[in-house]
């Protein structure tokens, strides 16, 4: 099974300021990783797919980059509404996993 | 518009069974593989099974094979979760989501709850 690993748990960042999320896997998923939003009371929103393309309708302040083990996500400018959980999946290889999250708090 | 509405959650005790539903519409549902992704209260997300567009191929957690069946009918365009022998650990918001070109989700409904207790 390919463990994913996201960090940091809880990030605090103030609004304006650009917010990096990490993603490991512990082996190869190629490039087939997508990462969720997850606001409280919703069900997760795709954001990113292929590791850096945006789902429909997702504003450009969010990319994904990254291939094989490390992946990243970076939110440029964080707005009100983008602070919630976000969850990376790798889809390369059964089963399915999902990372813990990592939660996007108001400093 | 896509729309994803699972029903059939409940309360059951250990033991027991539920089959979850999952209506879809607004797309070509037998073109796409769909699956089931549980969360438990106040924790992170699980995969737990998966079907493919034709219902040729099932894929399911470690955590529930043997337990928990995937299927659909493409004719009703549903999918279904039948959960057997059914564990505290089972307790979740179990979503329904529809897979994408790859196995990652683009759609996701709003989940049904389901309980395990005694």
């Amino acid at each position: 099974e390919v463990v994913m690993t996201q960090s940091p748990a809880t990030l605090s960042v103030s609004p304006g300021e650009r917010a990096t999320l990490s993603c490991r896997a512990s082996q190869s998923v190629s490039s087939n990783l997508a990462w969720y939003q997850q606001k409280p009371g919703q069900a997760p929103r795709l954001l990113i797919y292929g590791a850096s393309t945006r789902a429909t309708g997702i504003p450009a302040r969010f990319s994904g980059s990254g291939s094989g083990t490390e992946f990243t996500l970076i939110i440029s400018s964080l707005q009100s509404e983008d602070f919630a959980v976000y969850y990376c999946q790798q889809y390369n290889m059964w089963p399915l996993t999902f990372g813990g999250g990592t939660k996007v708090e108001i400093k | 518009e896509v729309q994803l509405v699972e029903s059939g959650g409940g309360f059951v005790q250990p033991g027991g069974s539920l089959r979850l539903s999952c209506v879809a519409s607004g797309f070509t549902f037998n073109t796409y593989a769909m699956t089931w992704v549980r969360q438990a209260r106040g924790k992170g997300l699980e995969w737990v099974s998966s079907v493919s567009g034709d219902g040729a191929t099932t894929e399911d957690a470690d955590s529930v094979k043997g337990r928990f069946t995937i299927s659909r009918d493409n004719s009703k365009n549903t999918v279904y979760l039948q959960m057997n022998s059914l564990r505290a650990e089972d307790t979740a918001l179990y979503y329904c989501a529809k897979a994408a070109d790859g196995y990652y989700n683009d759609y996701w409904g709003q989940g049904t709850l389901v309980t395990v207790s005694s």
